[in-house]
Order: structure tokens, then sequence, then C-alpha cells
């Protein structure tokens, strides 16, 4: 119950393209749902946070939705661009305590120039 | 602030060693975790700290794991002795708590090798 499922994987778009990774969660007491990105050497980056009183949320290219009746959330990145290549990890928590996030296996997105 | 410092950032070890991986968090912070990265299992939370005190430990794999706190702006995650099934990228994180929607902080983390 504490597990996040994402896909794909991997993906690879095209420059200009839209990139769309997957999440869904079980347990229902999460209310928090960030994404992160890790570029190769570095440690993972706060990149966008959702909370479930909301069904999206959009930061320049990058947009979050949201659906809680079907325990389910999603990245989109809008005008893909070469520098957006990294790996993507959702995530979620309870607001409450220390926040400990729960992490999915990660998306390795390539962007082809 | 430089952001949540570790060190070593890679550390080569022969298999029954002992390993010390240091965290420095952000000052300010109160909450900090280690977490283990490799390929086949993703981001593992080994434990959390609160205000320096260990909150849950359940994902420390063995007895051969160990953390300390010892104040707000240190920690140690020690491994003895190390086998190589220990090799991964060991990453200390630190935030605010009650968080304030900032996230986590990551540091750059420390890729272990055991031979």
């Amino acid at each position: 119950q504490q597990q996040v499922k994402q896909s794909p994987q991997s993906l690879i778009v095209q420059k200009g393209g839209i990139s769309i990774i997957n999440c869904a969660y079980e347990n229902t007491a999460f209310d928090y749902f960030p994404w992160y990105q890790q570029f190769p050497g570095k440690g993972p980056a706060l990149l966008i946070a959702i909370r479930p009183d909301v069904s999206e949320k959009k930061e320049g290219r990058f947009t979050i939705s949201f659906n809680k009746s079907a325990k389910q959330f999603s990245l989109h990145i809008m005008d893909s661009q070469p520098g957006d290549s990294a790996t993507y990890f959702c995530a979620a928590s309870t607001i409450q305590g220390a926040q400990k996030l729960v992490f999915g296996q990660g998306t390795r997105l390539t962007i082809n120039p | 602030d430089a952001g949540v410092i570790q060190s070593p950032r890679h550390e080569v070890t022969e298999m029954g060693q002992e390993v010390t991986l240091r965290c420095k968090p952000i000052s300010g912070h109160n909450s900090l975790f280690w977490y283990r990265q490799t390929m086949m299992r993703g981001l593992e939370l080994l434990i959390y700290f609160n205000n320096n005190v260990p909150i849950d430990d359940s994902g420390m794999p063995e007895d051969r794991f160990s953390a300390k706190m010892p104040n707000a702006s240190f920690s140690t995650l020690k491994i003895q002795p190390s086998e190589p099934r220990d090799s991964a990228v060991y990453f200390c994180a630190s935030s605010f708590s009650p968080p304030t929607g900032d996230g986590y902080t990551f540091g750059s983390g420390t890729r272990l090798t055991v031979v």
C-alpha cells in the first residue's frame, strides 16, 4: 500500500514534443505528490508538486494532472527540449509529520534534437 | 546556503571494511533523510531523523547499517562490515518539518563501491 508505481521506465521524445509520465498510488492517506528531476551525478531536485485539492498545476512547460478517484497523477512536459533529458521520479507522502516520501521507480527521459 | 553537503563523493572499499558516509544538512532544516539508490530498487528510504531523533529506521537493511545525528548540522551513515551488495549511491536529504512545500533538498550523493 506504500508503493508508488511509475511508467514508463524509459521514454524517448522528439524535441518540441510532449513528454508524459504516469504514476499510480494505493494509499488514500497520501496528500502530497511531488515530482523530482535528476541529472547524472546529481541528487534529485524538486520540480513541481501538487496537493489533491486541485486537479492540475502548471509551472512553465511542466504540468501535473491529478485524478483523485483513480489515484493517478501524471507529469506533462510541453515543448520538450534536449535539456529536459534526465530521470524523473514521482513521489507521494502525507503532509503531516516529517513528510516521508515514497518514490516511484523513475523514468529515464531522452529528448532527441 | 551551500545546500546539503555529502562526503566523500566517491568511496571504494574492500569487503569487510567499515565505511562512514557524512552529511551536513541545510541550516534550519529539522528533518534529515538517508536514501539509497540502485538500478534495481530505485530510491529506498533507509532512515529519517526529526529534530536529531531517529523516527523511522525500518528501511535500514541490516544491523550492519547504523546512522547517527549528534547535532542539527551533522549526520553519519555507517556500514560495518561492508559487502559488495552495499554498492550504490547514498543520498542525504533535508527539509523543514512541518513541511513548507519546498520539498526535500538532496545532496549530490556518495557513490559507494565495495569490491
